[in-house]
């Protein structure tokens, strides 16, 4: 059974516009509900992380939003740039223990 | 921030013959680690997870037999692949988890294609 669920599977979006993955959960005792970057051959590089307790978190350009009686947080990325083509996985945790991942979302900024 | 170091970062061996691929946390201790397989265009599936001092705990339908998982001190652990086949070619990564701050960290990765 897949813990996490994520859509789309893939997203284009042209430079300057917003791309919006999302993702649900059913475990309510995940605490921890993080995004990965991975580009082609490399390994996942945490991009942003919230917990519960916080409905929105910002860090420049990226944007996580939680719904917590919906089991749902999404990524938002402003500004969208050729730069941030990339595979985006959203995953969760408990207690600091083995993460869930999504299925991932293949995104890519055209010029 | 935490790095962590994988290598080889690719590697090509000869059917029948064993890999061993190594993932050591560079500036923090790590009781456990995770590793993982990845198909192309497809997400990370968890193989195993390994606690320091202790025997790794694999998911199901993992061999373990095929799949030697080694955690013997705070910064180092090793997968090796044993009689590898053309099937075990996958992206194979790791994580580790910060002794101190609870923080993951994944390594880079390895590409393992048998031949």
């Amino acid at each position: 059974q897949q813990q996490v669920k994520q859509s789309p599977q893939s997203l284009i979006v042209q430079k300057g516009g917003i791309s919006i993955i999302n993702c649900a959960y059913e475990n309510t005792a995940f605490d921890y509900f993080p995004w990965y970057q991975q580009f082609p051959g490399k390994g996942p590089a945490l991009l942003i992380a919230i917990r519960p307790d916080v409905s929105e978190k910002k860090e420049g350009r990226f944007t996580i939003s939680f719904n917590k009686s919906a089991k749902q947080f999404s990524l938002h990325i402003m500004d969208s740039q050729p730069g941030d083509s990339a595979t985006y996985f959203c995953a969760a945790s408990m207690a600091g223990n083995q993460f869930y991942f999504g299925t991932g979302t293949s995104l890519t900024v055209i010029p | 921030g935490a790095v962590v170091s994988q290598h080889p970062s690719w590697v090509i061996c000869k059917s029948g013959t064993s890999v061993k691929i190594e993932c050591r946390s560079l500036d923090f201790q790590a009781t456990t680690m995770f590793w993982y397989r990845q198909f192309p265009k497809q997400s990370l599936m968890l193989m195993a997870t390994s606690n320091e001092g202790s025997k790794a705990t694999y998911e199901q339908g993992v061999e373990k037999d095929k799949f030697l998982i080694n955690h013997a001190s705070l910064t180092l652990s090793t997968l090796t692949v044993t009689s590898a086949h053309p099937e075990d070619s996958s992206f194979y990564i790791c994580s580790a988890r910060d002794q101190g701050t609870y923080g993951y960290t994944f390594g880079s990765g390895t590409r393992l294609t048998v031949v």
